[in-house]
């Protein structure tokens, strides 16, 4: 049973860019969450996807926008990028079991390491 | 402000040691708590899902408990194997602003256990 998967496994863009991380669930699961992980700090909830529409989304800016497939496989893009958006992008899958959708266990991939020069 | 506070930052243990650190967070806020495990060049793993006062949690060697009242959780890790060294997160459900609910991780607890 593959788990979550990420793609690419690095990147490095260079600032104004536009970048776009994938994201495939374990199987089974239905919701994806990204999250960012900044040097030093906890990983950030950028947003929430389920039933290929944004459920719920944390405090990042409209450059940050996402998309989920028939699938349920999804993407990350982010525009105008930002050297402060280098960062590690985590992709979460979980099954909605709970219907509390952040509150169930989420089984995240290893992260795609973005690097804005 | 919701934050989410993770102690130590980092520690380091004997194998064999018992260990523990905390996690806190806005009692008035909160919903449900998560511990991650978070091993280098590996993906974090889901270790307990906690949602009630004076819930305690246990997976082999490792125990949780938690105190909504209060704010906090504790992790436990009795006779510290060098396989437990990781990064341990702390993620709580808190309500925010109307009916949201915000998912807020703590920067985490590096732990590192020396043979």
């Amino acid at each position: 049973d593959a788990g979550v998967t990420q793609s690419p496994t690095h990147l490095i863009k260079t600032r104004g860019q536009q970048v776009t991380l994938r994201c495939s669930p374990k199987s089974g699961h239905d919701t994806v969450s990204w999250y960012q992980q900044a040097l030093g700090q906890g990983p950030q909830f950028i947003f929430q996807y389920y039933e290929e529409e944004e459920r719920q989304r944390g405090n990042f800016p409209d450059r940050f926008s996402g998309h989920q497939f028939p699938n349920y496989s999804s993407e990350l893009n982010v525009n105008a990028l930002l050297l402060g958006d280098s960062a590690l992008y985590l992709c979460a899958s979980s099954g909605g079991t709970s219907g509390m959708f952040l509150w169930d266990t989420q089984y995240f991939g290893p992260g795609t390491r973005l690097t804005v020069l | 402000i919701l934050n989410v506070e993770q102690s130590p930052q980092s520690l380091h243990v004997q194998e064999g040691d018992s260990t523990n650190f905390t996690c806190s967070f806005p009692s008035s806020n909160f919903y449900a708590l998560h511990w991650y495990r978070w091993e280098t060049a590996k993906s974090p793993e889901a270790l307990f899902v906690m949602t009630l006062n004076g819930d305690e949690k246990k997976k082999g060697r490792i125990s949780a408990t938690l105190n909504t009242k209060e704010g906090y959780s504790y992790l436990y890790i009795k006779g510290s194997q060098p396989e437990d060294s990781a990064t341990y997160l702390c993620a709580c459900l808190l309500l925010g602003g109307g009916s949201n609910y915000k998912l807020t991780f703590g920067k985490g607890t590096l732990l590192t256990v020396n043979p």
